[in-house]
C-alpha cells in the first residue's frame, strides 16, 4: 500500500460546484502538504499543516480551504470549483526536518478538470 | 522574483550524454538543496539532497550547490532512457522548514 494515499485519482467537475479532494498517510509524520502543479509552473503550495492544531496559507490558497481532521488525514476542498483550478493536486508529508534536510513523500496526485 | 528558479525546459538528449540541470536561488540562507525525480503520471520523489556547499554523488547522479553564486546543479553522467522524467530543485525556508520548489525541467533520454 502507498505511503500517502490521494482520492479520487482524476476528477470531472462542472464550474461552481463543491469538490473535496483527500489524503490520507501512514508515514507517522506531522506535517502535511497540498501543492497543485501546472505546466510550466511547477510546484505550488497551496495550504500546509504543522500539526492537528497548525494550518497555514501557501502561495496560492485564494479560492481553497483545508481541513485537518486527524494527523493522517489532510483534504482540500474547492468551495465553488472555477475552469482555472484545473490541475494536478498533490498531497505530500515530511518529517521535521531536523538535521537531515526535510524529504517530502508525495501521493499519486489528483487529476482534477473543471469544465 | 521567485525564490527557486529552473528552466522548464524540455531537454532532449541522446542516450549516453552528460546531462546538467541547474536551478538558481535567491535567499543566502537556505541551506538544504534537494532533487526530486517525477516520472509521468507519478508523484515526485527525492533523488538526492545536499547541505551547505559542494558536491554529493551517488551513481550516476552528482549534486552541486555553489553557494556564493546561488546555483544549484544536478548532473547526469551516461544517461539513459530510463532517466527521462520531470527533475525539480528545492530547499528548505525558515524557521518552519517549508519546502520550495523549482519550476522542474522536463529531460526526455532517446535511444
Amino acid at each position: 500500500d502507498a505511503d500517502v494515499t490521494q482520492t479520487p485519482r482524476n476528477r470531472i467537475t462542472k464550474t461552481g460546484k463543491r469538490i473535496m479532494l483527500e489524503c490520507s498517510q501512514t508515514k507517522g509524520h506531522d506535517r502535511m502538504y497540498w501543492y497543485r502543479q501546472d505546466p510550466g509552473l511547477g510546484l505550488r503550495l497551496i495550504y500546509y499543516s504543522f500539526d492537528v492544531k497548525d494550518i497555514n496559507k501557501g502561495e496560492i490558497s485564494d479560492g481553497y480551504s483545508v481541513s485537518r481532521q486527524a494527523q493522517a488525514k489532510f483534504s482540500l476542498s474547492l468551495e465553488s470549483a472555477i475552469p482555472n483550478q484545473t490541475a494536478l493536486y498533490f498531497c505530500a508529508t515530511s518529517d521535521d526536518g531536523q538535521g537531515s534536510g526535510t524529504e517530502a513523500f508525495f501521493g499519486q496526485g489528483t487529476r482534477l478538470t473543471v469544465v | 522574483q521567485k525564490e527557486v528558479e529552473q528552466d522548464p525546459g524540455p531537454l532532449s538528449v541522446p542516450e549516453g550524454a552528460i546531462v546538467s540541470l541547474n536551478c538558481t536561488y535567491s535567499n543566502s540562507a537556505f541551506q538544504y538543496f534537494m532533487w526530486y525525480r517525477q516520472y509521468s503520471r507519478k508523484g515526485p520523489e527525492l533523488l538526492m539532497y545536499t547541505y551547505s556547499s559542494g558536491n554529493k554523488e551517488d551513481g550516476r547522479f552528482t549534486a552541486q550547490v555553489d553557494k556564493s553564486s546561488k546555483y544549484i546543479s544536478l548532473f547526469i553522467r551516461d544517461s539513459q532512457p530510463s532517466d527521462s522524467a520531470t527533475y525539480l530543485c528545492a530547499t528548505v525556508s525558515g524557521g518552519y522548514n517549508k519546502l520550495i520548489f523549482g519550476a522542474g525541467t522536463r529531460l526526455a533520454v532517446h535511444p
